[in-house]
């Protein structure tokens, strides 16, 4: 089957710290990757995403390779900001037997100042 | 241009009562997404619309839910007999086509169900 395990939240990170977000997946077929991101008081939207193996989705300085090997695509950030704080979202996209996209259960992010 | 917008953005009801939840996709786009999340959980595909072709319910989680679209543009979720588990946020999407494109979100209804 088609599943998606990020790490659990809260994150608490300082400004300027290194932040990842693990994301593993499981899938039939040929799944796309997508991180989207909850901001306080706004809706969903998407942040990166990855259609194939090896492939890298950048985004606001946020980064995630598509690892087929692995079955990983973690989120990075090199310094994260107070602006940053969100809950983060891992996702794939699969069109076998029928579509479907699953979500990962969320990593809430604080960043203090 | 405009977004996806969804309406009521919060509905309380009473057990038992039908609720319908309605959602504006972009124009142009031709798949549109129902999604649930529950407090403290990630998002629950509900159904899937593709253009004509017939909707993939496989995440509708009994037969109280059902949803249509109508002439390939709004789309109405409709829960029957209410329960309180089916308090939750709303999530309608819509995107260009399938898999590799992105979804687009609406605000969501918040749904409490007395």
């Amino acid at each position: 089957g088609n599943s998606v395990t990020q790490m659990e939240g809260p994150v608490t990170l300082s400004e300027e710290a290194f932040l990842t977000i693990n994301c593993t997946y499981t899938a039939t077929g040929y799944p796309s990757l997508f991180w989207y991101v909850q901001y306080p008081g706004e809706g969903l939207q998407l942040l990166l995403k990855a259609t194939k193996a090896d492939d890298k989705g950048s985004n606001k300085g946020f980064e995630a390779t598509y690892r087929k090997e692995t079955t990983s695509f973690h989120l990075e950030k090199g310094s994260v900001q107070v602006s940053d704080s969100a809950v983060y979202f891992c996702a794939l996209s699969v069109n076998t037997g029928g579509f479907k996209t699953i979500f990962g259960a969320g990593t809430r992010l604080f960043v203090k100042a | 241009g405009a977004g996806v917008s969804q309406s009521p953005s919060n509905k309380v009801t009473e057990k038992g009562k039908d609720v319908e939840l309605r959602c504006d996709p972009i124009s142009g786009h031709t798949a549109l997404y129902w999604y649930r999340q529950s407090l403290g959980q990630g998002l629950e595909f509900l159904i899937y619309f593709q253009g004509n072709s017939a909707p993939d319910k496989s995440g509708l989680p009994s037969d109280r839910f059902s949803a249509e679209r109508t002439g390939g543009s709004v789309s109405t979720l409709t829960i029957q007999r209410t329960q309180q588990e089916d308090s939750a946020v709303y999530l309608c999407a819509s995107s260009l086509a399938v898999v590799t494109d992105t979804q687009y979100f609406g605000p969501g209804t918040r749904l409490t169900v007395l």
